[in-house]
């Protein structure tokens, strides 16, 4: 299995701060990676696919750059709606796999 | 609008088989190009795939639980089941149904907590 590695763990901040996640993947997975945003008791939501692809009516506030084995997601300016748990997710090899999450949290 | 919801037996004894159907409406399960997959969620932690069916039948399970899971699809009801034997306390968890488009997950059901006690 691919393993997906996130950090940090855990992020605090502001809203308006910009914000950096990474996912680092244990082997080269091209661009073949999502960015999930899941808040409490929900499911998760796609945010974007293939390393950098908005998924329809995601604002444009979040980004998602990287290829190969190192990743990112970036919030520009952080917002209320925002402070939930993201995760990234690989779909380069035969079976998918997802890193541990990233919460951020209110600073 | 595609929707999926989960339903089965919130309390299953350890041992036992973990039995839960997905019902999807908004569309058929038998239509287009489509992974309907499990996906769990313990308390607190991060997101494992359990499995996956294709439109066509072919299945695909999480090697570490391949042994003890079984997907399967009754398309007259527009339905799709998992089935995860011998379960224990590490079985608890929140078990999300989903629809996969182009290997993204674009729908999701609202998940079913199933806890795992005698």
């Amino acid at each position: 299995d691919i393993q997906m590695t996130q950090s940090p763990s855990t992020l605090s901040a502001s809203v308006g701060d910009r914000v950096t996640i990474t996912c680092r993947a244990s082997q080269s997975i091209s661009s073949w990676l999502a960015w999930y945003q899941q808040k409490p008791g929900k499911a998760p939501k796609l945010l974007i696919y293939k390393a950098s692809s908005l998924e329809s009516g995601v604002p444009s506030r979040f980004s998602g750059s990287g290829s190969g084995t190192e990743f990112t997601l970036t919030i520009s300016s952080l917002q209320p709606d925002d402070f939930a748990t993201y995760y990234c997710q690989q779909y380069n090899s035969y079976w998918w796999t997802f890193g541990q999450g990233t919460k951020v949290e209110i600073k | 609008q595609v929707q999926l919801q989960e339903s089965g037996p919130g309390l299953v004894k350890p041992s036992q088989t973990l039995s839960l159907t997905c019902t999807v409406s908004g569309g058929s399960i038998s239509s287009g190009s489509y992974y309907w997959s499990w996906i769990r969620q313990p308390a607190g932690k991060g997101l494992e795939w359990i499995g996956r069916i294709y439109t066509s039948g072919s299945t695909n399970y999480n090697p570490s639980l391949k042994s003890r899971v079984t997907i399967s699809v009754d398309t007259s009801k527009n339905q799709f089941s998992l089935k995860l034997s011998s379960v224990t306390a590490a079985d608890t968890a929140v078990y999300y149904c989903a629809r996969v488009r182009d290997y993204l997950v674009d729908y999701w059901g609202q998940g079913t907590l199933v806890t795992v006690s005698s």
